[in-house]
């Protein structure tokens, strides 16, 4: 069965430095994965995915994150944080024949000080 | 374009009594999802719908849980009798294909049982 893992439930960080959230997964084949964020009353918006190609993928809002299968590792990160960064940050890993069935870590909850 | 939409927003009901979630998923997308957080832990998922077929319900939890999209437009969640247990926050998600679509989530039905 396919699993994933935020070790960080919350993480705080200065406004403008770097930012970088863990996901670890557990799935038998190439996964399918991916970061969503749930900013306060709103629903959880897609940053990023990854399928395959570059193991390095882009999101919007200035985020990336890096698949590593040596260390079965999807980490998100992002250079300078702002503000409006404060929000819930869940990855997700879903297979092919599972269309869009995911499997969801636990979040990581962000707080950004000014 | 219009996102998902979830009713209620809030729920407060007691232990026994029945609640009925609706989500309205974006125009024209063919899967809907429904998923759950239960108290500050993962978002699990708990079934599709390929227009009016359900496709997959094997994260329902029980017989107490009904779910129905009638038209392939619109879905209900239907939880008869709820229990304590049932408590959490029920995302319902759309997207217009499976797997590599973006998935549009709603804000969200926060369900109290007391």
């Amino acid at each position: 069965a396919q699993s994933v893992t935020q070790p960080d439930i919350h993480i705080t960080v200065s406004e403008g430095a770097s930012l970088e959230l863990r996901c670890n997964y557990s799935y038998g084949a190439t996964p399918y994965l991916f970061w969503y964020v749930q900013s306060p009353g709103q629903g959880l918006q897609l940053l990023l995915k990854y399928f395959s190609g570059d193991t390095l993928v882009q999101g919007i809002k200035g985020f990336e994150a890096e698949f590593k299968r040596s260390q079965s590792s999807f980490n998100l990160r992002k250079p300078s944080v702002h503000w409006s960064d404060a929000a819930e940050y869940f990855c997700a890993v879903g297979a092919a024949a599972a269309g869009n069935k995911l499997t969801f870590g636990g979040g990581t909850r962000v707080l950004v000080k000014p | 374009e219009a996102g998902v939409t979830q009713f209620p927003s809030h729920s407060v009901i007691e232990k026994g009594q029945t609640v009925t979630l609706r989500c309205d998923p974006i125009s024209g997308h063919d899967n809907l999802y429904w998923y759950r957080r239960v108290m500050g832990k993962e978002i699990k998922f708990l079934l599709h719908f390929v227009k009016e077929s359900k496709q997959d319900e094997s994260g329902m939890p029980n017989n107490r849980f009904l779910a129905e999209r009638t038209g392939g437009t619109y879905s209900t969640l239907k939880v008869q009798p709820a229990e304590l247990e049932d408590s959490g926050v029920y995302f319902c998600a759309s997207s217009q294909g499976r797997i590599g679509e973006k998935l549009f989530f709603g804000s969200g039905t926060q369900l109290s049982v007391l």
